[in-house]
């Protein structure tokens, strides 16, 4: 599985636009970049998941450059309720029981 | 849909008693995971299932653990016996395939005394 790296944590404000990028250099051509969110005390939700260019949907758009060695989580207009922590992770698709790797995440404090 | 459903919310045990979490999948979801998180090292796969048969189990600890998938609908972790040092947040989760995500459970906190 590609390793990932993403910064610790960030900080915003309510009303921003928060973009967390993941590095991924060593991805496979066979791998999908997917995001996930987790609020304290909940197990992480799926937030969107993309293969390349970019990807939107209602939560957040995923930017993927030509070369896939990197991607970038945007999430518009941020408010108090979007703190969390993120994380991206790499893998491919098709094979049985893909595992999912998780990393540490990115912890975003979005503040008033 | 319910989601996943994880049992019991909260587990507070004293040291080397047998601990049984549970979990129930999501309905026609064909793979089936346990993770540990705790604060010092984060997010941990212990074991997943494949239609029912475990894959991989790299991740299981030691073996006081052990998990069983006996059949679709169902899943159980068993620690036994328990030490305080497996004190943590123990998820489960399904998936019908890689790209269609993963759906956690709310997970099963588990105090080891």
């Amino acid at each position: 599985l590609a390793k990932t790296t993403q910064p610790i944590s960030m900080d915003s404000y309510e009303g921003q636009e928060v973009n967390i990028t993941c590095s991924h250099n060593n991805i496979a051509t066979n791998d999908y970049i997917t995001w996930y969110q987790q609020f304290p005390s909940q197990g992480p939700r799926f937030i969107i998941q993309g293969y390349k260019t970019k990807v939107t949907n209602e939560v957040a758009s995923l930017f993927i450059p030509a070369d896939r060695k990197s991607s970038t989580l945007s999430l518009p207009r941020v408010s108090l309720s979007d703190t969390a922590v993120y994380y991206c992770l790499v893998g491919d698709d098709g094979a049985a029981g893909n595992k999912l790797t998780f990393g540490g995440g990115t912890r975003v404090l979005v503040k008033p | 849909d319910a989601g996943v459903i994880q049992s019991p919310r909260h587990e507070v045990t004293e040291m080397g008693q047998e601990v049984t979490l549970r979990c129930k999948p999501i309905s026609g979801h064909n793979s089936l995971f346990w993770y540990r998180q705790t604060m010092m090292r984060g997010l941990e796969l212990l074991i997943y299932f494949n239609n029912n048969v475990p894959i991989d189990d790299s991740g299981m600890p030691e073996d006081r653990f052990s998990a069983k998938m006996p059949n679709a609908s169902f899943s159980t972790l068993k620690i036994q016996p328990s030490e305080p040092r497996d004190s943590a947040v123990y998820f489960c989760a399904s998936s019908g395939g890689w790209n269609y995500g993963y759906t956690f459970g709310s997970g099963t906190r588990l105090t080891v005394v």
